[in-house]
């Protein structure tokens, strides 16, 4: 079945470094993949998607480019700063199944 | 863009009580619905896919009978926890599927506690 493997954390860094957490899939067909950030006590919300290959999604200096050739879709920000200290998941939407897998988590931590 | 609000955002019950989580989608309609339950610091495990009308399929191993889901309109769907035991406490979470963003969005989740 379809599933997504994402780095483990946590990762800690420090403010302005440069932020990469890898994801990769496997996957039939064509599936859509997205990033969702969770802060502390609350849900997921949308970081990015992108729904075929060679896409790019961006959002808040985030970006991640859906690879087919690679089956990656890693996640990367130049600059981080305190407030993108969250968890960090990656999930994948089947081609022809609505249902969404998700990757187990990276916790980043930034410091001041 | 598409919300959905989630309620209660946390909870605290007795053992054998039974809890209710409400999900609504407020500027959409929601025909497919998915609950999940997070345990900390853990990714999310789907436990069912619920459809506006129809009976909600459930992953492998989720008790159907102690966790009752229902959708019975195009934006409300809701999870009850029946006979609640300290096992049941987690963070419960939904989301909804939206079509015209080919995406999906998620409520804000409810912690249950079962004292």
């Amino acid at each position: 079945g379809d599933s997504v493997t994402q780095m483990e954390g946590p990762v800690t860094l420090s403010e302005e470094a440069f932020l990469t957490i890898n994801c990769t899939y496997t996957a039939t067909g064509y599936p859509s993949l997205f990033w969702y950030v969770q802060y502390p006590g609350e849900g997921l919300q949308l970081l990015l998607k992108a729904t075929k290959a060679d896409d790019k999604g961006s959002n808040k200096g985030f970006e991640a480019t859906y690879r087919k050739e690679t089956t990656s879709f890693h996640l990367e920000k130049g600059s981080v700063q305190v407030s993108d200290s969250a968890v960090y998941f990656c999930a994948l939407s089947g081609f022809n199944d609505y249902k969404l897998s998700f990757g187990a988590g990276t916790t980043v931590t930034v410091r001041a | 863009g598409a919300v959905v609000s989630q309620h209660p955002s946390w909870v605290i019950c007795k053992s054998g009580t039974s809890v209710k989580i409400e999900c609504r989608s407020l500027d959409f309609q929601a025909t497919t619905m998915f609950w999940y339950r997070q345990f900390p610091k853990q990714s999310l495990m789907l436990m069912a896919t619920s459809n506006e009308g129809s009976k909600a399929t459930y992953e492998q191993g989720v008790e159907k009978d102690k966790f009752l889901i229902n959708h019975a309109s195009l934006t409300l769907s809701t999870l009850t926890v029946t006979s609640a035991h300290p096992e049941d406490s987690s963070f419960y979470i939904c989301s909804a599927r939206v079509p015209t963003e080919r995406g999906y969005t998620f409520g804000s989740g409810t912690r249950l506690t079962v004292v």
